[in-house]
C-alpha cells in the first residue's frame, strides 16, 4: 500500500530564510508520480509539481525547487528566500501505475503548515 | 469559466436541512473527486467518479450521497447531517488513463458549517 508522510507539522521562518518542507514516501511499484500542492489561506488547492519516478533530476522553478532522492524515497521541496506570500499548507501526494495494479487514486501526506512572519 | 468550480463557496445548514454541492470541471477529465478536509484532520477521500466506476470510502456515512450525471459534473447530497460534518468539502479532477492517473486539478472548496 502507498504511504506518504510528512513529519514536519508545522514550520515558522522569518522572511528571506530558505525553508525544506520534507516528503517520505512508501510504494511497491517501480512506476509511480509524486506531487506538490500550495494550499493557501483561502483553501484551494493549487498544484506545484509532478514528477515520474523514472525522473530523478532535480527541478527548479525560481524561489522553489524539488530533491528527488528514490534511494531515500525522498521528495523534497524547498523555498528560498521564503515570503510571506508562502505562507500556506503544503501537501506531497503520490499516485501509482495502473498496468501493475497500482491505484490511480493519488495518496496525500497530512501536509505541513509554513507560516512566514515578515 | 476555466478550471473546477465550486457551488456554493460557503454554505450553512441546519440538521434536518437538506443542500447539495455542486462541481463543475472545463478541463476534459474523466475523472471527479470528493474530498473533506477537516479542521487539523489529513484530507479525507470520499467518492470517485472514473472508468465508469464509482469508488466509495467505507467510512462516509450514509449522509453523504454522491451524484455524477456526467464527466463533468458532480454533485454532493447532504441530508441529516450532523455538526462533526461541518468540514471544507473539495472538489478534484483528473485524466485517468490506462497507465495511471494525471495530475488533480481542485476546486476553491465548499465551507460547510452544520448547526
Amino acid at each position: 500500500a502507498q504511504k506518504v508522510t510528512q513529519a514536519q507539522t508545522e514550520i515558522s521562518v522569518v522572511e528571506k530564510e530558505d525553508v525544506t518542507l520534507d516528503c517520505v514516501y512508501e510504494t511497491r511499484d517501480t512506476t509511480y508520480y509524486l506531487f506538490w500542492y500550495k494550499q493557501p489561506p483561502s483553501g484551494e488547492l493549487v498544484f506545484l509539481i509532478r514528477r515520474n519516478s523514472f525522473d530523478e533530476q532535480n527541478e527548479i522553478s525560481g524561489r522553489y525547487s524539488w530533491n528527488f532522492q528514490k534511494s531515500t524515497s525522498s521528495f523534497n521541496f524547498t523555498i528560498t528566500a521564503s515570503q510571506v506570500v508562502d505562507s500556506a499548507v503544503y501537501f506531497c501526494a503520490l499516485s501509482e501505475d495502473l498496468p501493475s495494479g497500482g491505484s490511480y487514486i493519488p495518496t496525500f501526506g497530512r501536509g505541513t503548515s509554513l507560516i512566514v512572519h515578515p | 469559466e476555466t478550471g473546477v468550480t465550486q457551488t456554493p463557496r460557503h454554505l450553512v445548514m441546519g440538521m434536518t436541512n437538506k443542500k447539495s454541492l455542486k462541481c463543475e470541471q472545463h478541463l476534459g477529465h474523466n475523472a471527479m473527486y470528493w474530498y473533506k478536509q477537516s479542521a487539523k484532520k489529513p484530507l479525507e477521500l470520499m467518492f470517485v467518479y472514473s472508468l465508469e466506476e464509482r469508488v466509495e470510502n467505507n467510512s462516509v456515512p450514509s449522509r453523504f450521497s454522491p451524484e455524477c450525471p456526467n464527466s463533468s459534473h458532480l454533485f454532493l447530497h447532504l441530508h441529516t447531517l450532523q455538526p462533526e460534518d461541518s468540514a471544507l468539502y473539495l472538489c478534484a479532477s483528473s485524466q485517468v488513463t490506462s497507465t495511471g492517473g494525471d495530475t488533480q486539478y481542485f476546486g476553491p472548496g465548499t465551507r460547510l458549517t452544520v448547526l
